[in-house]
């Protein structure tokens, strides 16, 4: 089955630039969706089809791929930006999730 | 708006049955596929299953294959999630999303599901 890896956490200056990587064989050949999820909340879709913005969702948020990874930049890191980001593919009739990443805001 | 609320979840020993709902508005549910995604304690995200606009096309993970069972009810806008011969580790809050092109665009905000003795 197809697999995705992220890293257990990301650290990010307020104002600064994070980068979420999510590794997958040949994810670049894929759409790749992305999602924020604060303490008790539902995940939010943050980017879909790789770098597309649901309708309100901030232009901070950007994807990106290569090879076997793909990768989520949040420009401008705010506060409210803390929180576990996943990364998912459609694969072989499955929806697959990333491990998931927590970014803090320093 | 789009809202969709899951209902159903509660405390259940293991071996036991319970059946999820969740009730959609805000748009033409037959117009989309439907899915649950659960999440375990502290872990992450997991897809159960989704279920295609007039139901004919389903699938499952494996680890709820043979046991779990989606339907729907596009009369009533509502989603269902028959869970039998439960087992501890199917506890987490499973919630219900809207597909569009193959990514859960719009999220309930989850029933809780206890499997223990």
């Amino acid at each position: 089955s197809y697999e995705l890896t992220q890293p257990l956490s990301v650290s990010v200056a307020l104002g600064q630039t994070a980068r979420i990587a999510c590794g997958g064989d040949n994810i670049a050949s894929k759409n790749v969706h992305w999602y924020q999820q604060k303490p008790g909340q539902a995940p939010l879709l943050v980017t879909h089809i790789d770098d597309s913005r649901p309708s309100g969702n901030p232009e901070r948020f950007s994807g990106s791929k290569s090879g076997n990874t793909a990768t989520l930049t949040i420009s401008r890191a705010q506060a409210a930006d803390e929180a576990d980001y996943f990364c998912q593919v459609w694969d072989s009739s499955t929806l697959v999730f990333g491990t998931g990443t927590k970014v803090t805001v320093l | 708006q789009v809202q969709l609320v899951e209902s159903g979840g509660t405390l259940v020993k293991p071996g036991g049955s319970l059946k999820l709902s969740c009730a959609a508005s805000g748009f033409t549910f037959s117009d989309f596929y439907m899915s649950w995604i659960r999440q375990a304690p502290g872990k992450g995200l997991e897809w159960v299953a989704y279920i295609g606009r007039s139901g004919g096309s389903i699938s499952y993970a494996d680890s709820v294959k043979g046991r779990f069972t989606i339907s729907r009810d596009n009369a009533d806008n509502s989603v269902f999630l028959q869970m039998n011969n439960l087992r501890a580790e199917d506890t987490a809050i499973y919630y219900c999303a809207r597909i569009q092109l193959w990514s859960g665009d719009y999220w309930g905000q989850g029933t809780p599901v206890t499997v223990s003795s």
